[in-house]
């Protein structure tokens, strides 16, 4: 089963704040981030681990709430550049492999 | 090379025509993973290779979807007797382990 995330959606103007969640039903071993642009490859951003390790992007910070098995992305002072479809991308537990379970997504528009 | 590779990176395919789509890994990453993007969605996973063996293949949709990574490196995703519904965005991503996945720039594959 996917995560959701929400919003699907978001406008900004540059310089200002977003949130972006992504909620799973099942236990999570880590929540994994990607922004991707029409017609590229996604990005890998921020990687969060059960246990409170992370990894990533100097100016995006996340959140990982094991209990809740939610985690959140903090962009703050957009840029023009943060515009793009933002994905999560969770692993289980009991997932004995690597593969990832997507999000559908949250498109982040950010106007000048 | 420096990222994940793949070819070709669009593709047309007459319904029932076979195709094999090509993914070059970053050098040294032992995991790789195949996703399939629609239109608007978020990745979805197809199957998983650790070096030359293939451990998850529940991904994949049909017995017409065949993927090989003979030398555990190069892999190569083959649809036999492609439709409609098979025209999509195939991703290819690799790590080195358990940890963040690089992704391809995809093969846009459209089924006439």
């Amino acid at each position: 089963q996917q995560p959701v995330q929400s919003p699907q959606a978001v406008i900004l103007r540059e310089g200002e704040d977003a949130v972006i969640n992504c909620s799973s039903s099942k236990a999570l071993y880590s929540v994994h981030w990607y922004r991707q642009k029409h017609g590229e490859a996604p990005v890998f951003l921020m990687i969060l681990l059960k246990g409170g390790e992370q990894k990533g992007h100097e100016k995006i910070s996340a959140s990982f709430n094991e209990k809740k098995q939610q985690s959140s992305l903090y962009l703050t002072a957009s840029q023009l550049s943060y515009s793009g479809t933002y994905f999560c991308g969770t692993r289980a537990n009991n997932n004995a492999g690597n593969m990832l379970t997507f999000g559908g997504g949250t498109r982040l528009m950010v106007k000048p | 090379g420096a990222g994940v590779s793949q070819s070709p990176r669009y593709k047309v395919a007459k319904r029932g025509q076979d195709v094999a789509l090509r993914c070059d890994p970053i050098s040294g990453h032992v995991s790789l993973f195949w996703y399939q993007q629609a239109l608007g969605q978020g990745p979805e996973f197809l199957t998983y290779f650790q070096n030359e063996a293939q451990l998850d293949k529940s991904g994949l949709p049909s017995d017409r979807f065949f993927a090989e990574r003979p030398e555990g490196s190069v892999s190569t995703l083959k649809i036999q007797r492609t439709q409609q519904e098979d025209s999509a965005v195939y991703l290819c991503a690799s790590s080195l382990g358990k940890d963040e996945q690089f992704f391809g720039p995809g093969t846009r594959l459209t089924v006439l």
